[in-house]
């Protein structure tokens, strides 16, 4: 079965513009949810939709926003980008029912921000 | 604040040669941990997750250790062999079964393989 998909793989963005990132978790997951990497900083949790409803969100500032759709699909959005923003951008999908094992990242999305 | 860590950034090892990845983690709190492999270009990996009621769990050529006195784990790699060269990420969920989302992840250690 097709894994999580995201899209775009690369992106490159100008420091002011926002920009919206799509994940398509696999087929019958209901939960996805959304990390960003660093070097510096790692892997960082964003935030953790399910059926819609964002579940759980991470620290970040308000310009990180995201969104899930009725057939599961996510989409995550960040307005007035800084150069600190240039990461790679992980989406995961679960069924949620069976705990965190259950999890199947995408292979990302890397944005630069220049 | 509440962190996971890891003790060392790279591990070198021959082809065949068992390997040890260490984590520490701060939060006792902390009910559930889990360990991640990314290779390049690719999103993490589910390799084996350990709950906290238990000590060690093992699985296909890998094993993880839980010590919950001084709040450290660890990946144990059997016959390591050229695919496992990866960076491998340590992780805490404080809500097993609930909101599986939040998970805090160690800043990652990258194996190298030598054949």
């Amino acid at each position: 079965k097709a894994g999580v998909t995201q899209t775009p793989r690369y992106l490159i963005k100008t420091r002011g513009q926002q920009v919206t990132l799509s994940c398509s978790p696999i087929s019958g997951h209901r939960s996805v949810s959304w990390y960003q990497q660093t070097p510096g900083q790692g892997l960082q949790f964003l935030f953790e939709y399910f059926s819609e409803t964002q579940r759980n969100k991470g620290n970040f500032p308000g310009r990180f926003s995201g969104r899930q759709f009725s057939n599961s699909r996510s989409e995550m959005n960040v307005s007035t980008l800084e150069l600190g923003d240039s990461a790679l951008y992980l989406c995961a999908s679960s069924m949620s029912d069976r705990g965190i094992a259950g999890y199947t990242f995408g292979s990302g999305t890397r944005l630069t921000v220049v | 604040g509440e962190s996971v860590g890891l003790h060392l950034p790279t591990l070198s090892v021959q082809e065949g040669d068992n390997s040890i990845i260490n984590c520490a983690y701060s939060n006792s709190a902390s009910d559930y941990f889990i360990w991640y492999k990314q290779e390049s270009g690719k999103g993490p990996q589910f390799i084996i997750d350990i709950r906290s009621n238990m000590d060690k769990r093992q699985g296909q050529r890998v094993t993880v250790l839980l010590n919950k006195t001084v709040k450290h784990l660890s990946l144990q790699i059997a016959a390591t062999q050229p695919g496992d060269s990866a960076v491998y990420f340590c992780a805490e969920n404080k809500n097993y079964g609930g909101s599986q989302g939040n998970l805090i992840f160690g800043k990652g250690t990258k194996l190298s393989v030598k054949p």
